[in-house]
């Protein structure tokens, strides 16, 4: 119940294109969805985080959509960039953080 | 503003011999402290967080433990390591009623 499902483990995308990350949950009493990115050799930061009152957030080119019905959740990154290439993690929390595996993404030039 | 310095980055050590990782917080003050571990190509792995001074909860068991003598100060250490100790170790912060996390740069110990 504790888990944190992600998928896909690794992606790869071309320059311009939308990549997509998903995550699944089973505990309905999270009640924050965050997602952090991480370069080689770096702790991940925050890159964006939603609360399950609402069923989107943007800023700038990355969009978090959340499903709450289906326990489901998902990174959008329009327009990717090589400097997006990076590992991204989802997680959940209602006091602690429960971790996705995360995924590998490459941006092809 | 607030940063979070750990140090060493790199330590390579033999097996059997002792481990100490710092880390420390400035410009906040009670905040929560954790530690983590990433494998190579991993997911993080909680090992300790702590709300307090003295206040550790384990939550993998393994032979390494966890210390908070001040506030803004978390060690990690091992008596004795292990080759499966080996790994890319996290300190991360978050404030009491927030719950963002705030991650140092990483210490890659290699266990020979």
């Amino acid at each position: 119940q504790q888990q944190v499902k992600q998928s896909p483990q690794s992606l790869i995308v071309q320059k311009g294109g939308i990549s997509i990350i998903n995550c699944a949950y089973e505990n309905t009493a999270f009640d924050y969805f965050p997602w952090y990115q991480q370069f080689p050799g770096k702790g991940p930061a925050l890159l964006i985080a939603i609360r399950p009152d609402v069923s989107e957030k943007k800023e700038g080119r990355f969009t978090i959509s959340f499903n709450k019905s289906a326990k489901q959740f998902s990174l959008h990154i329009m327009d990717s960039q090589p400097g997006d290439s990076a590992t991204y993690f989802c997680a959940a929390s209602n006091y602690q953080l429960i971790w996705g595996a995360g995924t590998k993404l490459i941006i092809k030039p | 503003s607030q940063t979070i310095h750990q140090w060493p980055a790199t330590l390579v050590q033999p097996v059997g011999s002792p481990l100490s990782l710092e880390c420390t917080v400035e410009g906040t003050s009670n905040p929560n402290l954790y530690w983590y571990r990433q494998a190579a190509g991993r997911g993080l792995q909680l090992l300790f967080y702590s709300v307090g001074i003295g206040q550790i909860s384990s939550e993998v068991p393994q032979n390494l433990s966890a210390s908070r003598p001040q506030d803004r100060q978390f060690i990690l250490s091992s008596k004795k390591l292990l080759l499966s100790d080996s790994g890319f170790y996290l300190c991360a912060w978050s404030r009491r009623d927030a719950g963002e996390l705030f991650f140092g740069e990483g210490s890659r110990l290699t266990v020979l």
